[in-house]
């Protein structure tokens, strides 16, 4: 079956340390998404990829990096500048054409040590 | 600016009973409208959409919602709910550019046995 895989699901870093999170996708969509999830806050847009090679920023992409080499891969690294990065990320890919919704990954919880 | 609003922030009904969770969204021209369930630890699933054409949309799970233009809102309704439906519910709106699908902030449900 088709599908968003994110790993891990828990991931823990040290102060100071960049982690990066990922994201596959056998879906064969275009686009693909990066959010953060708070409590009580819904989600918020990191990055966003519309195709290989090209990536534009969301509403809360600093402290935050990604790359899109393949089309089915989209990782996001957590860097040390991200001053609260204890949240759950999600992952999403679409078609990448207007109106078509998006499919989630089950996520990954990062948490600081 | 697109903005969603979910006024409820938790619902408890009894298991069997109706359910209607509020969305209501603001944006000038028609807009495209999802609603979405998330359980625990998990990714968001899509319930159903709304592009044009009919305003009572039936999507999975026994799920339907209503588009009142009029109104602003895109509320989401079950005749029946389950323990099962326990979950967080997220309304979304994406406007001209695809990449801007705004989330509200969710309302979660809990279900009485």
């Amino acid at each position: 079956d088709g599908g968003i895989t994110q790993s891990p699901k828990y991931l823990f870093r040290k102060e100071g340390q960049n982690v990066t999170l990922s994201c596959e996708q056998n879906l064969n969509h275009d686009a693909m998404y990066w959010y953060r999830q708070d409590p009580g806050q819904g989600l918020r847009l990191i990055y966003y990829s519309q195709i290989v090679n090209d990536f534009q920023k969301g509403d809360i992409a600093e402290g935050y990096s990604v790359s899109r080499e393949k089309k089915e891969s989209f990782p996001l690294t957590v860097t040390s500048a991200q001053k609260n990065p204890t949240a759950f990320y999600l992952c999403a890919s679409s078609r990448g054409d207007n109106n078509q919704p998006q499919h989630f990954g089950d996520g990954t919880r990062l948490s600081i040590l | 600016a697109q903005s969603v609003t979910q006024p409820d922030i938790h619902i408890t009904v009894s298991e069997g009973a109706s359910l209607e969770l509020r969305c209501n969204y603001s944006y000038g021209a028609t807009p495209y409208l999802f609603w979405y369930v998330q359980s625990p630890g998990q990714g968001l699933q899509l319930l159903l959409k709304y592009f044009s054409g009919d305003t009572l949309v039936q999507g999975i799970k026994g799920f339907e919602a209503e588009f009142k233009r009029s109104q602003s809102s895109f509320n989401l309704r079950k005749p029946s709910v389950h323990w099962s439906d326990a979950a967080e519910y997220f309304c979304a709106v994406e406007g001209t550019s695809y990449d801007k699908v705004i989330f509200g902030p969710g309302t979660s449900l809990s279900v009485i046995p």
